[in-house]
């Protein structure tokens, strides 16, 4: 079965600074994609990174990148110079080939003026 | 395109009264989900259909949810009846196929309350 967690209920972070969301995840698939969500207020579910179990190299988007820790199960995603528009709710997601997706139950990321 | 379409966006009921939520799917995405997200339990799968079929509906909670997809462009959840616990935010996602490397886009989601 999968798991994913995320330890940090909420973070808050000085605009333009880098923060960085923590998710461990757990599978005993060898076939897996990992996600990373944001809900805004606006509650729509925005998909922010994805990366591919396979392979080793970090996926990054624009200010968002990921760490991807492999034998540590690990999957954290960074976001540099913060913006007021960052301040969401960010989920970390697993899925398994021929599974469902499984989600974190989130961080809340507050951006500081 | 518009995006998944969800409607309503908002619906109060009273226990006991059956409730039919709606989902129109991206044109051309052959794979629907419908989650549930709650402050206990967070973000949760019902069901979801690949080419109209249902593939996994583990994740429907009991027999008072019903889903259907009739055809490719919409898609149905449905309580009855209704309780005070079934109230949540109801989310409606598609994507181009079931692989579990496709991005899922999701509708802005249902509040539901049941008093």
């Amino acid at each position: 079965a999968q798991t994913v967690t995320q330890s940090q209920p909420e973070m808050s972070v000085q605009e333009a600074e880098t923060v960085t969301l923590s998710c461990t995840y757990d599978t005993s698939e060898s076939d897996y994609y990992l996600f990373w969500y944001k809900q805004p207020p606006s509650r729509q579910m925005i998909l922010v990174i994805r990366q591919e179990a396979y392979k080793q190299q970090n996926a990054t988007e624009n200010r968002f990148s990921v760490n991807f820790q492999k034998a540590a199960k690990s999957f954290s995603l960074k976001i540099s110079d913060s913006q007021l528009g960052d301040a969401a709710m960010y989920f970390c997601a697993s899925r398994n080939r021929d599974d469902k997706i499984i989600f974190g139950k989130g961080t809340r990321l507050h951006i500081l003026p | 395109d518009a995006g998944v379409i969800q409607s309503p966006r908002h619906e109060v009921t009273e226990m006991g009264q059956e409730v039919t939520l709606r989902c129109k799917p991206i044109s051309g995405h052959n794979s629907l989900f419908w989650y549930r997200q709650t402050m206990m339990r967070g973000l949760e799968l019902l069901i979801y259909f690949n080419n109209n079929v249902p593939i996994d509906d583990s994740g429907m909670p009991e027999d008072r949810f019903s889903a259907k997809m009739p055809n490719a462009s919409f898609s149905t959840l449905k309580i009855q009846p209704s309780e005070p616990r079934d109230s949540a935010v109801y989310f409606c996602a598609s994507s181009l196929g079931r692989a579990h490397y496709n991005e899922q886009f999701f509708g802005p989601g249902t509040r539901l309350t049941v008093l």
